[in-house]
């Protein structure tokens, strides 16, 4: 069966630290992958999807990037982190919209 | 486009008594319809799904949504709530142009005893 794991589960990093948030999805290959972020008491924003090896398309300009150097790994980085990329992320894989998509149990980041 | 509102970013019921959230949708043609909950701090995870077919679709934990197609509607529903329903819940509308899912921006569900 397929399973998507997503860490840390908490981070707490400061003003101008750098970023990486990893997700690795086990038992397919080649799956879309996704990273959604969640601001408090908002609902989810497209970050960045990839349906392949170093493809990579950005929904919105912003402090991050994602990469993908592997077929089922899936990286969020950021060089200089700033208070408002606190929130709780979420990454996702797919197979196409017909099966919808299966969510990592996300990270809590709160930059201070 | 495709796009999804729901109705209601708060919903409050008492425990036992019926869940309704709603979910409209726009789309050109047919969509696949989703519903996800997700509990805090947590994922989201698939309560049901509707493709093709029945238009009735059961998913986990009591959990029903009727699509139709007149309404351009997709409301969850579970007969009496309980209260580990308590969570936020998704509505999500296939866009085929892009293969990607439209999210709503979610309904909490209250569950008071």
């Amino acid at each position: 069966s397929q399973t998507i794991h997503q860490w840390p589960a908490t981070l707490v990093q400061p003003v101008g630290s750098p970023l990486s948030l990893e997700c690795t999805v086990e038992g397919t290959s080649n799956p879309n992958l996704y990273w959604y972020r969640q601001a408090a008491g908002r609902g989810l924003q497209l970050l960045f999807y990839s349906v392949g090896i170093g493809q990579i398309s950005s929904e919105v300009p912003q402090n991050l990037s994602a990469s993908r150097p592997q077929d089922r790994q899936f990286i969020l980085s950021s060089k200089k982190l700033l208070l408002s990329d606190s929130g709780f992320y979420l990454c996702a894989w797919s197979r196409g919209v017909y099966y919808g998509y299966t969510f990592g149990s996300g990270t809590r980041l709160t930059v201070v | 486009a495709q796009s999804v509102t729901q109705l209601g970013s708060h919903v409050s019921v008492s425990e036992g008594a019926l869940v309704l959230l709603r979910c409209n949708y726009s789309s050109s043609v047919p969509p696949y319809l989703f519903w996800y909950v997700q509990y805090p701090n947590q994922g989201l995870q698939l309560l049901l799904k509707y493709t093709t077919g029945a238009t009735l679709v059961k998913g986990i934990n009591g959990f029903e949504a009727e699509f139709k197609k007149s309404e351009t509607s997709f409301h969850l529903t579970k007969p009496s709530a309980h209260m580990s329903d308590a969570a936020e819940y998704f509505c999500a509308v296939s866009d085929y142009n892009t293969d990607k899912l439209i999210f709503g921006t979610g309904t909490r569900l209250q569950v008071f005893p």
